[in-house]
């Protein structure tokens, strides 16, 4: 079964700053991946995906996130956080159908 | 485009009671997923259904149920709630054909709470 594990569960960081979120996949076969964004009260909004191809992603709100296949990685980055970047980010893998999501990483923007 | 639709929002139930939530797919999606999002376990993978049929179950006791109509349109059910059947449960929809290719876009959710 392909998994995914996102490292720390929290993140803070300046508005402005760079935000940077971890996620190490595990699979036997080239994998799906994408990353999610959940804001309170509400469902997951898709940030990115990985199929096949260009192993640099953009996605939407400035955020991108790169397939390094030799680290088993898909770190998403964005270059300057923003106060509405406040939220909580999975990190998902598609598996039969169904998607695997990591444990997520809650991040929080500083005035 | 409408998005994914879920029915009711809110919930409350006790103990013993059994529980039929609803989602409406974006229109021509025919793969309807259920997840449970709860603070301890995270999010977990209910089921999928594609026209009609399930394809794919996760590790859930046989009181988790669903269904899916020939309108795409899909109910999940529980029985005999327990406390810990508490969480969001999250219904996304997609247009896959070839396993894994496609994004799944989710409804807003239905909060439930077991008393």
């Amino acid at each position: 079964a392909q998994s995914v594990t996102q490292l720390g569960s929290h993140v803070s960081v300046s508005e402005g700053a760079l935000v940077l979120l971890r996620c190490n996949y595990s699979s036997s076969v080239p994998p799906y991946l994408f990353w999610y964004v959940q804001y309170p009260n509400q469902g997951l909004q898709l940030l990115l995906k990985y199929t096949t191809g260009a192993t640099l992603v953009k996605g939407i709100n400035g955020f991108e996130a790169e397939f390094k296949k030799s680290e088993t990685s898909f770190h998403l980055t964005k270059p300057s956080a923003h106060m509405s970047d406040a939220a909580e980010y999975f990190c998902a893998v598609s598996d039969d159908y169904k998607l695997s999501f990591g444990a997520g990483t809650t991040v929080t923007v500083r005035a | 485009k409408a998005g994914v639709t879920q029915t009711p929002r809110y919930l409350i139930k006790t103990r013993g009671q059994q529980v039929t939530l609803s989602c409406s797919p974006i229109s021509g999606h025919r793969s309807v997923s259920w997840y449970q999002q709860t603070p301890g376990q995270g999010l977990q993978f209910l089921f999928e259904y594609f026209s009609e049929t399930q394809r794919n179950k996760g590790n859930f006791p046989g009181r988790f149920s669903g269904r899916q109509f020939s309108n795409s349109r899909s109910e999940m059910n529980v029985s005999t709630l327990e406390l810990g059947d508490s969480a969001l449960y999250l219904c996304a929809s997609s247009l896959v054909r070839v396993q894994g290719a496609s994004e799944q876009f989710f409804g807003p959710g239905t909060r439930l709470t077991v008393l």
